[in-house]
């Protein structure tokens, strides 16, 4: 079984700078996806980021990217000039690499972050 | 981007009775369901996942008679809580997949039995 732990329960920061959410993992799985999802107020869970294990380029998406290290099983995600509408709670999810049928998404319980003005 | 659809958004039900939640995929075949659901400033906890034209499978302690699931088709999952009491209040969220989609999420429903 696979475990995701998100360390940081809340986190606050002023706009335009720069924060890093924690995520490590625990598995015996080699291949496998990661990702970050965001959930706002709204509660729709929306894809931020995603990584593939095999891979060892860190993913980047605008001013989203990650430090993923394999090693150390972990996967951290860093927002540059963060923006107000940033504020949300922030998921890591784990997710096995199947090689027929789809996997389940493990997630961390969650980093609430708040972007002050 | 695939579209998923999943009403109603909330719902208010009294105490005994069975609301159903419906996932649609609009745009692509959704050969696999997850639903979870999300306490209040919880994560997403899995609750059971379907193949279409299958028995759901249901992760430990997820009652498989409270929680019925249906997946007929492959653009069409439901969820029906039965005999719903105050405890089963949560927010319901599916996930299909067919392929690479496991991004798309359902917008969520918020059930709240009075």
């Amino acid at each position: 079984a696979q475990t995701v732990t998100q360390s940081q329960p809340e986190m606050s920061v002023q706009e335009a700078e720069t924060v890093t959410l924690s995520c490590t993992y625990d598995t015996s799985e080699n291949n496998y996806y990661l990702f970050w999802y965001k959930q706002p107020p709204s509660r729709q869970m929306i894809l931020v980021i995603r990584q593939e294990a095999y891979k060892q380029q860190n993913a980047t998406e605008n001013r989203f990217s990650v430090n993923f290290q394999k090693a150390a099983k972990s996967f951290s995600l860093k927002i540059s000039d963060s923006q107000l509408g940033d504020t949300a709670m922030y998921f890591c999810a784990f997710m096995k690499r199947s090689g027929g049928g789809a996997d389940g998404l493990t997630f961390g319980k969650g980093t609430h972050l708040i972007i002050q003005p | 981007g695939a579209v998923v659809s999943q009403h109603p958004s909330w719902v208010i039900c009294k105490s005994g009775t069975s609301v159903k939640i419906e996932c649609r995929s609009l745009d692509f075949q959704a050969t696999t369901m997850f639903w979870y659901r999300q306490f209040p400033k919880q994560s997403l906890m899995l609750m059971a996942t379907s193949n279409e034209g299958s028995k759901a499978t249901y992760e430990q302690g997820v009652e498989k008679d409270k929680f019925l699931i249906n997946h007929a088709s492959l653009t069409l999952s439901t969820l029906t809580v039965t005999s719903a009491h105050p405890e089963d209040s949560s927010f319901y969220i599916c996930r299909p997949t067919g392929g690479n989609t496991e991004a798309f999420f359902g917008q969520g429903t918020r059930l709240t039995v009075v």
